[in-house]
């Protein structure tokens, strides 16, 4: 069964912890991309990553962290350093294969900061 | 940078016809996309349009794109409870694929 898993659903942590959310596809994808959502905003780019071992800062790339050293992985880290943690992260991925583009997006990362 | 536009909430009653919109600023998207947000879930492609399309029609949904205007619309036919839903529109295309997605609009359908 194909698709992308992010783990855990929801995740609580304690200010001044840096806090890491699981993003795997077993689509064959190469290229892949983190997410934030804040209620009434739109889906605001953190990261991505276009291949294996490369990855590119999205608009608000500040306090995040994240690797790309295989195709089927792309970890967010959210540091100490980000100043509004608490938020909704998706994580997504799009396929080598036709032109039209469209992201495939995982069930979703509620993360709670305190 | 592009800017993408949408009214915030819509409420319909079921079995009425639902009309999303949404407004663009970059006319360089190669592709515009329509994602339906359930609660606490991920997003879910319904349906694109290439953009040199003018309208694409799939089963209820129907998507008309005026590229003079800048305006993108998601028509629902026969809007149904299980609808309700945060609608999303996003532009993009290019290599790196970096879509901008809109604020979405809350459609609420009542019985």
């Amino acid at each position: 069964d194909g698709g992308i898993t992010q783990s855990p659903k929801y995740l609580f942590r304690k200010e001044g912890q840096n806090v890491t959310l699981s993003c795997e596809q077993n689509l064959n994808h190469d290229a892949m991309y983190w997410y934030r959502q804040d209620p009434g905003q739109g889906l605001r780019l953190i990261y991505y990553s276009q291949i294996v071992n490369d990855f590119q800062k999205g608009d608000i790339a500040e306090g995040y962290s994240v690797s790309r050293e295989k195709k089927e992985s792309f970890p967010l880290t959210v540091t100490s350093a980000q100043k509004n943690p608490t938020a909704f992260y998706l994580c997504a991925s799009r396929g080598g294969t036709g032109d039209t583009y469209e992201q495939y997006f995982g069930p979703g990362t509620r993360l709670t900061v305190t | 940078g592009e800017d993408v536009e949408q009214s915030l909430f819509l409420s319909v009653r079921e079995g009425d016809s639902s009309v999303i919109n949404c407004t663009y600023t970059d006319s360089s998207s190669t592709y515009l996309y329509w994602y339906k947000q359930e609660p606490g879930a991920g997003l879910q492609l319904l349906t694109y349009i290439f953009s040199n399309m003018d309208m694409k029609q799939d089963q209820r949904l129907t998507v008309l794109l005026n590229k003079k205007d800048k305006h993108l619309s998601l028509r629902i036919a026969d809007t149904q409870t299980g609808d309700s839903a945060i609608y999303f529109c996003a532009g993009g295309g290019g290599a790196t694929n970096k879509l901008i997605f809109g604020t979405g609009t809350l459609l609420a359908v009542q019985p």
